[in-house]
């Protein structure tokens, strides 16, 4: 069966520092890959996917994420932090022979001034 | 843009009643999900829905549970027998198709008191 895991709960960074934020997927057949945001009392935004067409993968707000099969990882990157970047994060994966989509456990982004 | 409606945004019930959450996928997509997250923790998948019949469902989805498409709009969640443990932030999802991205209402909020 497939499945995510999000290292880091919790990760604060500066305003303007670099972020990154790890997944780590499992899954025997080449899977699907989101990266998905949600922001306090809302739901849940579509930052970013990987459909096996190119392994560096750009999203909204400047956000990216590069698909490794050797390291099976799809971390999250974005070279400098703005305030408005503080949400809760969910790396989420799917496969071609499954309907649905299972999410990590989800990151939260702290930014400081 | 075409958007994921859910109603109510806030329901209160007392423990013991049915409810059921409602949503309006977005009109073109085929692939309908429920999912939930209580407080604090990950989004945890329900059930998948495809041409009219349950596509997948997760240990989650008891007998207490099911899912309807009254109509070519909506696609409602029913619990028949709410428990205090219920009480979560309910999504609504749609896709074009199996390993497309889903797009997320804003979510209901049941409360079981």
């Amino acid at each position: 069966a497939q499945s995510v895991t999000q290292l880091g709960s919790h990760v604060s960074v500066s305003e303007g520092a670099l972020v990154l934020l790890r997944c780590n997927y499992s899954s025997s057949v080449p899977p699907y890959l989101f990266w998905y945001v949600q922001y306090p009392n809302q739901g849940l935004q579509l930052l970013l996917k990987y459909t096996s067409a190119a392994t560096l993968v750009k999203g909204i707000n400047g956000f990216e994420a590069e698909f490794k099969k050797s390291e099976t990882s799809f971390h999250l990157t974005k070279p400098s932090a703005h305030m408005s970047d503080a949400a809760e994060y969910f790396c989420a994966v799917s496969v071609s022979s499954a309907s649905k989509i299972i999410f990590g456990s989800g990151t939260r982004l702290s930014i400081r001034p | 843009e075409p958007e994921v409606t859910q109603t109510p945004s806030h329901q209160v019930t007392q423990m013991g009643q049915e409810v059921i959450l409602r949503c309006v996928p977005i009109s073109n997509h085929l692939y309908f999900y429920w999912y939930r997250q209580i407080l604090g923790q990950k989004v945890e998948f329900l059930v998948s829905f495809y041409n009219n019949e349950i596509s997948e469902k997760s240990e989650i989805f008891d007998d207490q549970f099911s899912v309807e498409r009254p109509d070519g709009s909506n696609f409602t969640l029913k619990i028949r027998s709410t428990k205090l443990e219920d009480s979560a932030m309910y999504f609504c999802a749609s896709s074009e198709g199996i390993n497309t991205e889903a797009f997320f209402g804003q979510g209901t909020r049941l409360t079981v008191v």
